[in-house]
């Protein structure tokens, strides 16, 4: 069963930093592109960005609200891909959900979500 | 960037009913990269739909997904208690990949 599991998450101060952690099982996890989705209290999805495949070269994109602020990297041999996020702001208080992508390549469609992980950023 | 508008914003039906829901893309979605997914309260999203039609596994047939272009419809015929949820549209495929706002389905 593909399971992916996020940790991370918690109370943070505008300007700090924080890195969340995607742990993935069930399936190999070096052949799948990793996004990051978040979901702000009482709106909508929002892609953050994603990491491709070593076979991609393991090339990153972004949103353009977190470009220059996030960073995604993934290591492999433990199955997890990370993003860590610096210079936070209020805006950045959502829920950030992993998810397996159906292409190694880049953003195919989502069929394994993470339950997600709530980042707060207040003072 | 392609913009997603979804409608409407709340639909209110009751069981055994029929639900259209409807979302709009600013450009066309090229190869159909559409996607529709449905969230329910403290849940992550749950694929339904891909490549505007495709359903994904174990998604029964009384919902489906149509359209191309600019113009995609996701339909659930008879519905049931488990369906009332948030349901979002997709564009994927191509940077950035970007989420219509949503429509609640809710019972009446």
């Amino acid at each position: 069963e593909v399971q992916l599991v996020e940790s991370g998450g918690g109370l943070v101060r505008p300007g700090r930093s924080v890195r969340l952690s995607c742990t993935a099982s069930g399936f190999t996890f070096s052949d799948y592109t990793i996004s990051w989705f978040r979901q702000a209290p009482g709106k909508g999805l929002e892609w953050v960005g994603f990491i491709r495949s070593e076979t991609f070269g393991g090339t990153v994109e972004y949103a353009a609200s977190v470009k220059d602020r996030f960073n995604i990297s993934r290591d492999d041999s433990k199955s997890i891909a990370y993003l860590q996020m610096s210079s936070l702001k209020t805006e950045d208080t959502a829920v950030y959900h992993c998810s397996r992508s159906s292409k190694a390549g880049g953003s195919g469609w989502y069929t394994s979500w993470g339950q997600g992980t709530l980042v707060t950023v207040s003072s | 960037e392609i913009v997603l508008t979804q409608s409407p914003g709340t639909l209110s039906l009751s069981p055994g009913e029929r639900a259209t829901l409807s979302c709009r893309a600013s450009q066309t979605v090229t190869n159909n990269y559409l996607a529709w997914y449905q969230q329910k309260p403290g849940q992550a999203p749950r694929l339904l739909i891909y490549g505007a039609s495709s359903r994904a596994t174990g998604i029964p047939d009384r919902i489906s997904g149509s359209g191309s272009g600019t113009d995609f419809t996701l339909t659930i015929s008879r519905l049931e208690p488990g369906d009332f949820a948030v349901y979002y549209c997709q564009r994927y495929g191509y940077i950035p990949i970007t989420f219509g706002q949503g429509t609640r389905l809710e019972i009446k």
